[in-house]
């Protein structure tokens, strides 16, 4: 069945860079996304990428896919206190059918 | 837009107590998801449906859940009786519709604890 795997932790130092990692298994996936979730709030969309693309960039956000690993990664360049938060990865067809995520990443970030 | 609303943000209640979750999704919406979303399981889909009408109920655990969609501005996600094994965090998401269509919105979910 489908699956989505990534790593529960990650701390970084304000300034570098982070990189969270995911893999999936569904390789018919239309899309993937990155989801951020702060404490107490919902899921918001961060950013995705279109399955015939190997990378995206958006500002500080880079996500790169390698579709024959079936690996997904989002890095954010100069990693901010206000990045802390979970970050789920997910995929899916469209936003209109189930997406399947994996259980979030916790992005620590120290001062 | 508000974007999607949910209630009560936070329920505790007593096993065997029956629970209904509130959700309106964001106007002209086509699509309605229920997720729920466990520390073991993480984020899991229950339900969806699309102009009111349950698409795909397979992720409904049991009996003891149901959901309904009376109209495209509402919806309802009831347990009964609830058991301290529903303690979770439930995510409403709604999303437009269309071929294009990529985004699913997430409301800002509710807390469930039964003790």
């Amino acid at each position: 069945g489908e699956d989505v795997e990534q790593s529960l932790f990650l701390s970084v130092r304000e300034g570098d860079s982070s990189v969270i990692n995911c893999t999936y298994t569904d390789s018919s996936s239309t899309y993937l996304y990155w989801y951020k979730q702060e404490p107490g709030a919902g899921l918001q969309l961060l950013t995705y990428i279109f399955s015939n693309m190997d990378m995206k960039q958006d500002q500080r956000l880079t996500v790169l896919l390698n579709k024959k690993d079936k690996h997904l990664s989002l890095r954010i360049a100069d990693t901010q206190t206000g990045d802390s938060a979970i970050y789920f990865c997910a995929e899916g067809y469209s936003g209109n059918t189930p997406l399947v995520f994996g259980k979030g990443t916790r992005l620590s970030v120290i001062a | 837009d508000a974007g999607v609303i949910q209630s009560p943000r936070h329920e505790v209640t007593e096993m065997g107590q029956e629970v209904t979750l509130r959700c309106k999704p964001i106007s002209g919406h086509d699509y309605l998801f229920w997720y729920r979303q466990t520390m073991m399981r993480g984020l899991e889909l229950l339900i969806y449906f699309n102009n009111n009408v349950p698409i795909d109920d397979s992720g409904m655990p049991e009996d003891r859940f149901s959901a309904k969609m009376p109209n495209a501005s509402f919806s309802t996600l009831k347990i009964q009786p609830s058991e301290p094994r529903d303690s979770a965090v439930y995510f409403c998401a709604s999303s437009l519709g269309g071929t294009a269509t990529y985004e699913q919105y997430f409301g800002p979910g509710t807390r469930l604890t039964v003790t």
